[in-house]
C-alpha cells in the first residue's frame, strides 16, 4: 500500500529566508509525487509533479522539488520565501488509479 | 475556463436527511474522485471513478455512494447523514495519463 509522510504538521520561516517543507513517500512501484498548496477558504492548487526524469522539478510560483529515489523523499523547496507563500501544503503520490496525501504542512511566513 | 464545480459549498444538514453534492468537470476528464479533508489526516479519498458506470471505493467508503452516468458528473450522495460525517469534501478530476487531479473548491458539510 502507498502512503505519504509530512513529519512537520508546522513550518515557520522568516520573509526572505530559504523554505523547505518535507515530505517522504512508499509506494510499491515507480512514484508519482505532487505538491498542492491550499489557502485558507480555498481549494487545491497544483504547484509541481514528479512524473520521471530530472530529479529537480520546477513548478509554480517560484517553487521547485527535489526527487531522491533512495531516501524515497520529495521535499518542496523555495529559495527566498514571501509572506504570501503562508499556506497549508500537501504532499501526495500516485500509484495506479488512487492519489494518497500526507496529513499537511501550515507553512507560515512572517514580514 | 477548465473547472471542476461543485455544489453546494456550504450545507448545514441534521442527522439522517439524504443529501447529495454534485460535482461536474468540464475537461473530458476519464477520472473522477471523491476526497474528504479533516484536521490532521489529511485528504482521504471516498471514491473514484474510471470511466462512465465504473467506479470503485476509496480508503473511507462507509456511508458515501457515488454514481457516474455521464463522463463529466460524479455526485456524492449521503444516504442517511450522520455527524462523524462533518467534514470538508472535494471533487477532483483528472485526464488519463502522467497527470495529478485537478480540485473542486470544496463543499463544506456540517451534520447536526
Amino acid at each position: 500500500a502507498q502512503s505519504v509522510a509530512q513529519p512537520e504538521d508546522q513550518v515557520n520561516v522568516a520573509e526572505g529566508n530559504p523554505l523547505t517543507v518535507k515530505c517522504t513517500y512508499s509506494v510499491s512501484g515507480n512514484p508519482y509525487l505532487f505538491w498542492y498548496v491550499q489557502y485558507p477558504n480555498r481549494g487545491l492548487q497544483f504547484l509541481l509533479k514528479y512524473i520521471t526524469g530530472d530529479n529537480l522539478v520546477k513548478g509554480s510560483y517560484g517553487f521547485e522539488a527535489e526527487f531522491n529515489k533512495s531516501q524515497t523523499s520529495f521535499h518542496l523547496k523555495k529559495p527566498s520565501a514571501l509572506v504570501s507563500d503562508s499556506a497549508l501544503y500537501f504532499c501526495a503520490v500516485r500509484d495506479g488509479y488512487k492519489l494518497s496525501f500526507g496529513a499537511g504542512t501550515t507553512v507560515t511566513v512572517r514580514a | 475556463e477548465a473547472q471542476v464545480t461543485q455544489n453546494p459549498r456550504y450545507l448545514i444538514t441534521v442527522t439522517g436527511k439524504k443529501l447529495t453534492v454534485t460535482c461536474s468537470q468540464n475537461m473530458n476528464h476519464e477520472y473522477m474522485s471523491w476526497y474528504r479533508q479533516d484536521p490532521g489526516l489529511g485528504l482521504r479519498q471516498i471514491y473514484y471513478s474510471m470511466n462512465v458506470e465504473v467506479t470503485d471505493k476509496g480508503d473511507v467508503p462507509e456511508g458515501y455512494k457515488v454514481s457516474r452516468k455521464e463522463k463529466r458528473n460524479f455526485p456524492l450522495i449521503l444516504e442517511s447523514p450522520s455527524p462523524n460525517q462533518t467534514s470538508l469534501y472535494f471533487c477532483a478530476s483528472r485526464a488519463q495519463g502522467p497527470y495529478g487531479y485537478t480540485f473542486g473548491s470544496g463543499t463544506r458539510l456540517t451534520v447536526v
